[in-house]
């Protein structure tokens, strides 16, 4: 299994639709979680954190499933300015002494057409 | 002012060269990282700096040597470049190891 699965698409969306997509992750040690978008030719950036309870930002829902080991992201009234790449993030867990790091999915590319 | 910066944006050079990209942080961040983004968009680590100490060191070839000569910085060096380096390479920093990392814009590399 690898450790973090997402599907990559491209998920194609009507304006002002709901669109959801999952990620899987291997690590059960895992404590962080993140949902990054990434643009065409530009570097990845931070959307929101994921935390246990879920939660939302605007538009934007995140819900963790720790006994499954799925995140999923939602996004609600689709916007042009969406369409982007959404990366599934979660950090390595371990043992402590600072070895961690994040582990990225390979990604999901939303496109929301007019 | 930009928060995490790397230079240059693109590098074209002949295989066999031997080439460095520059990353800066003024977030003053404890962690910096490079990832390399292939082709297939697979955003994979190479190494993480903590402190100046290397905690991190993927299965990178040893042709890559990341080095910091202090905290808010983290360069990589690439020596005998191959034509499978072509990449964007990019730099992050987080407060700590497994904590929200911030990108750089990326370095754009074309070895031919």
């Amino acid at each position: 299994r690898k450790e973090v699965e997402q599907d990559p698409g491209p998920f194609n969306v009507p304006e002002g639709a709901t669109v959801a997509f999952n990620c899987t992750y291997s690590n059960s040690a895992s404590q962080s979680f993140f949902w990054y978008r990434q643009d065409c030719r530009k570097e990845p950036k931070l959307l929101m954190s994921v935390y246990s309870s879920g939660n939302e930002d605007g538009r934007f829902t995140a819900q963790l499933n720790r006994a499954s080991q799925y995140i999923s992201l939602l996004i609600r009234d689709s916007k042009l300015s969406d369409s982007a790449t959404y990366l599934c993030v979660v950090n390595r867990g371990g043992s402590g002494g600072g070895a961690d790091g994040l582990t990225f999915g390979k990604g999901t590319h939303l496109i929301i057409q007019p | 002012d930009t928060a995490v910066s790397q230079t240059p944006k693109y590098l074209v050079t002949q295989m066999g060269n031997d080439k460095s990209i520059k990353c800066e942080q003024n977030l003053g961040h404890d962690t910096m990282y490079w990832y390399k983004q292939d082709s297939k968009k697979f955003l994979k680590i190479m190494f993480s700096y903590n402190n100046k100490e290397l905690i991190i060191n993927e299965t990178v070839p040893n042709r890559f040597s990341p080095k910091s000569p202090d905290k808010a910085h983290l360069n990589l060096h690439i020596n005998s470049l191959e034509l499978g380096d072509s990449a964007v390479y990019f730099c992050a920093s987080s407060p700590l190891a497994g904590e929200t990392q911030y990108f750089g814009p990326g370095t754009r590399l074309l070895v031919l």
